[in-house]
């Protein structure tokens, strides 16, 4: 069982918006920055959202972060089929001295 | 660009030792940043192994820290996980990757390798 919690799946239309959310505590996103990692199937995952909600150089601005004290959720609009991935957010626990991540959350467009 | 790489034994006998390198081109890795091992068994999320910095300073997985070992090699740009003592619940794909400290961000990950315990 993961230290921070996303939903197993998502799905939404091509075109539409979703969001992911991930969950934690005072001792992980409560008290440090997230970020968030795509893995499109058989490849290794990608930095999408860094420091709760800045992108790196040629990730679009479709892909947004927020946090919001214990918890983090990315944002996705103008849905692809190019999207369809698992996500992951991560982030250090300060409790446990480890880095933590999510289940993970597979996005499936419809 | 920064590039990082794995090697290593595609196959490795339970109980015995595994033993992987990660080549980083494009940066120093005396330099600065944190180097790590993540792994992921099939069909599961991201486990973090561990990590070494810059100036050599190690931090571990408390539930992996009695079996692993994360070193440096400066003079080839490289750094290395040994993990002792393996079982099949260590078959998994081990990424290599550049951790930014201060707000642990992962901002380079490697390829990955698939390791199997199998004898």
């Amino acid at each position: 069982q993961s230290v921070l919690t996303q939903p197993p799946s998502v799905s939404a239309a091509a075109g539409q918006k979703v969001t992911i959310s991930c969950s934690g505590s005072s001792s992980n996103i409560g008290s440090n920055s997230v970020s968030w990692y795509q893995q499109l199937p058989g490849a290794a995952p990608k930095p999408l959202i860094y420091e709760n909600n800045k992108r790196p150089s040629g990730i679009p601005d479709r892909f947004s972060g927020s946090k919001s004290d214990t918890s983090t959720t990315l944002g996705i609009t103008g849905l692809q089929t190019g999207d369809e991935a698992d996500y992951y957010c991560g982030t250090w626990d300060n409790s446990l001295s480890v880095r933590v991540f999510g289940g993970g959350t597979k996005l499936t467009v419809l | 660009q920064v590039q990082l790489q794995e090697s290593g034994p595609g196959v490795v006998k339970p109980s015995e030792t595994l033993s992987l390198t990660c080549v980083v081109s494009g940066y120093s890795i005396s330099s600065g940043f944190y180097w790590g091992w993540i792994r992921q068994a099939p069909g599961e999320g991201l486990e973090w192994i561990g990590s070494i910095s810059h100036s050599g300073t190690t931090a571990y997985n408390p539930s992996l820290k009695s079996r692993v070992t994360i070193s440096t090699d400066t003079s080839k740009n490289q750094f290395s996980l040994k993990v002792t003592s393996v079982t099949a619940a260590d078959t998994a794909v081990y990424y290599c990757v550049r951790e930014v400290g201060g707000t642990f961000d992962i901002d380079y990950w490697g390829q990955g390798t698939l390791v199997t315990v199998s004898s």
